[in-house]
This record gives C-alpha cells, structure tokens and sequence, in this order.
C-alpha cells in the first residue's frame, strides 16, 4: 500500500525569496517519487524524479527535491521563487518500475509568487 | 519532438449526450493512461491501456470506456454524460510495459476540458 501527503493546500511567497512544498509519503516497497507542476488550464509537466539513485534529485527551473528516508519525506524547494512559478504542485508516489494506475497523486498545494 | 495531443480541448455537451475524446502520445510510448481531474476529487486513474490492451481499469462506472490503436492512439468515450462529469480529462503517455524502466514516468498532454450542462 502506498499514499501521499501534501501538507500544505496553498503556500505564498515573494519573488526572490525560497521555495519549500512538503510532501510526505508511505510505501510497503522501494518508491518513486515525483513531483509535477500544472499551470492554469494546462497539463502536469514533470519537474523532477526519485528512481533509487542519488537522494538529491535536481529538476527543471532550478526545482530540487531531497529524498529522506528516515523520515519518509521528499520536499521540494527553490533558492529564489520567479512569478512563473506560480502554479499548482503535485507530489505522487509509485512502486519502482510501477506502471500509470498504480501512481498515487497528492492533493495538490497552490504556490502563490507575489511581488 | 512532438508531446502529448489531446483534442479537443474545450468542449460543451449537455446531460444525456456522449463524448469522445482523443490522445495522440509521444512517438515510441506504447502506454497510455487516462485521468478525471476535478476540484473536489482530485485526480483520478480512469484506465491504462498498452498495446491496444487494457492494462487496468479505475473505478468509474461502465458509461467510462476507452480504447488504443495499433498507432497508440487513445480514445475515451463517456456515454449518456452526467452534470458530475464535467472536468478536465488528462491523457498521459510513458515508454515502458509493465515493471519497465520508465513506465510510471508519464508525459501528459494539455487536457479536454469537459463541461456538461
């Protein structure tokens, strides 16, 4: 069994300072961890993986996300948030080399970038 | 190279009626899943098909079905359509089969937004 936990629905920041999404999750196996981005009206483009290689996993537009094991955590942040960053970020874990219906997505947390 | 192209993107239907919604995956993905995305539930696994097979099945009722070409193309079909299935319906295409390397990393397209009055 597996599932996530996004702990916050809405976070707001101001351009230039740090990004922290957290997100939590359970799995009776090894997981993959992902988190995507999903822009008004668009699909989830992926933003970074954790497949069992390093625990820090770097992503597109300077998004990194660390794997804890210890602490069953994988947050995902930023040094210095831009305006386009504001989107809604989702969390989803899945067995290793799971296949699409077994992907468990979080609810969501809604980034917003205020000047 | 090309992404994921669902067509339409916008469409309006009323209660009663049915749809068809089409996913063209990236070139090479054999895999294609279908997801419900709504503000109250979320986003939901509807089916995954693979080689015009399907993979799995979510739980939505029977009035949700889909298919895959021998092109990989995807159709989902909702029939006699309810005011609750209005939303955005995603298609995501990954590369792999089953336990694969890369088959849980999925490319989704843009969605059809749904709205049924």
């Amino acid at each position: 069994a597996q599932s996530v936990t996004q702990l916050d629905s809405h976070v707001s920041v101001s351009e230039g300072t740090p990004v922290l999404l957290r997100c939590n999750y359970s799995s009776s196996y090894s997981p993959s961890l992902f988190w995507y981005v999903q822009h008004p009206n668009k699909g989830l483009q992926l933003l970074l993986k954790y497949t069992s290689a390093a625990t820090l996993v770097k992503g597109i537009n300077g998004f990194e996300a660390e794997f804890k094991k210890s602490e069953t955590s994988f947050h995902l942040t930023k040094p210095s948030a831009h305006m386009s960053d504001a989107a809604e970020y989702f969390c989803v874990v899945s067995p290793f080399r799971g296949t699409a219906s077994k992907l468990t997505f979080g609810t969501g947390t809604r980034l917003q970038v205020t000047l | 190279k090309a992404g994921v192209t669902q067509t339409p993107r916008y469409l309006i239907k009323t209660r009663g009626q049915q749809v068809t919604l089409s996913c063209s995956p990236i070139s090479g993905h054999r895999s294609v899943s279908w997801y419900q995305q709504t503000p109250g539930q979320g986003l939901q696994f509807l089916f995954e098909y693979f080689s015009e097979t399907q993979r799995n099945k979510g739980n939505f009722p029977g009035r949700f079905s889909g298919r895959q070409f021998s092109n990989s193309r995807s159709e989902m079909n909702v029939s006699t359509l309810e005011l609750g299935d209005s939303a955005l319906y995603l298609c995501a295409s990954s590369f792999g089969g089953a336990h694969a390397s890369g088959a849980n990393v999925l490319t989704f397209g843009a969605g059809s937004r749904l709205t049924v009055l």
